[in-house]
């Protein structure tokens, strides 16, 4: 069965202090690996996807890489507006269907 | 324009009684989605379809039935309503099979008293 964890649950940082999120996954022949962002009381918002270990993709303050057993998110000095949660999604080669993660709700205090 | 619209934003009903959640994209993919989310941010996937054919249907109760009257629309109705059935519902689509990216609606509260 596909699974993805992701680690941890919760996040409290104070502005400009960098961190990491975790996304383990064990997903069969895996398809693409998608990091979303949500907000409450909205939809996911897309981010990234990774294809292949060694890959690694960008945005502002925020760096998607990947092995063959997990993902990492890394912020760089996150601002208050950051805080949100991170979802992580991986895409079996089999069903072809993303399988989410729990999240983690990013706090950054100012 | 909303890319992934979802009606109605709120739903507070009542147990045993009869819903339905609308989707509609307007981004001419294929293939859609309906995922519940509970109330610790867990995505489950529950139906997708691609043009207009089920391909998947998760380990969902019989109470709940997916319809796509054409590629743009897929409709979510759920019959006789439980209380542990409260939860978000996302709609998504993708353009591709695999999906290179989703794109979610803003989600259905869906409260049941």
């Amino acid at each position: 069965e596909d699974q993805v964890t992701q680690s941890p649950e919760a996040l409290r940082l104070q502005e400009g202090e960098s961190s990491s999120l975790n996304c383990s996954y064990t997903v069969s022949g895996l398809r693409g690996l998608f990091w979303y962002r949500q907000d409450p009381g909205k939809g996911p918002e897309f981010l990234f996807t990774l294809y292949s270990a060694g890959e690694e993709k960008e945005k502002e303050r925020l760096k998607a890489t990947l092995t063959k057993k997990e993902s990492f998110l890394h912020i760089t000095a996150p601002k208050p507006e950051d805080s949100a949660t991170y979802l992580c999604a991986g895409v079996s080669g089999g069903s072809y269907i993303p399988t989410f993660g729990r999240g983690t709700s990013l706090i950054v205090h100012p | 324009d909303t890319a992934v619209s979802q009606t109605p934003k709120y739903l507070v009903t009542q147990m045993g009684n009869d819903k339905s959640i609308k989707c509609e994209q307007n981004l001419g993919h294929d293939t859609m989605y309906w995922y519940k989310q509970d109330s610790k941010k867990f995505l489950k996937i529950m139906f997708s379809y691609n043009n207009k054919e089920l391909i998947i249907n998760e380990t969902v109760p019989n109470r709940f039935s997916p319809k796509s009257p054409d590629k743009a629309h897929l409709n979510l109705h759920i019959n006789s309503l439980e209380l542990g059935d409260s939860a978000v519902y996302f709609c998504a689509s993708s353009q591709d099979l695999p999906p290179k990216r989703l794109f979610f609606g803003s989600g259905t509260q869906l409260s049941v008293l």
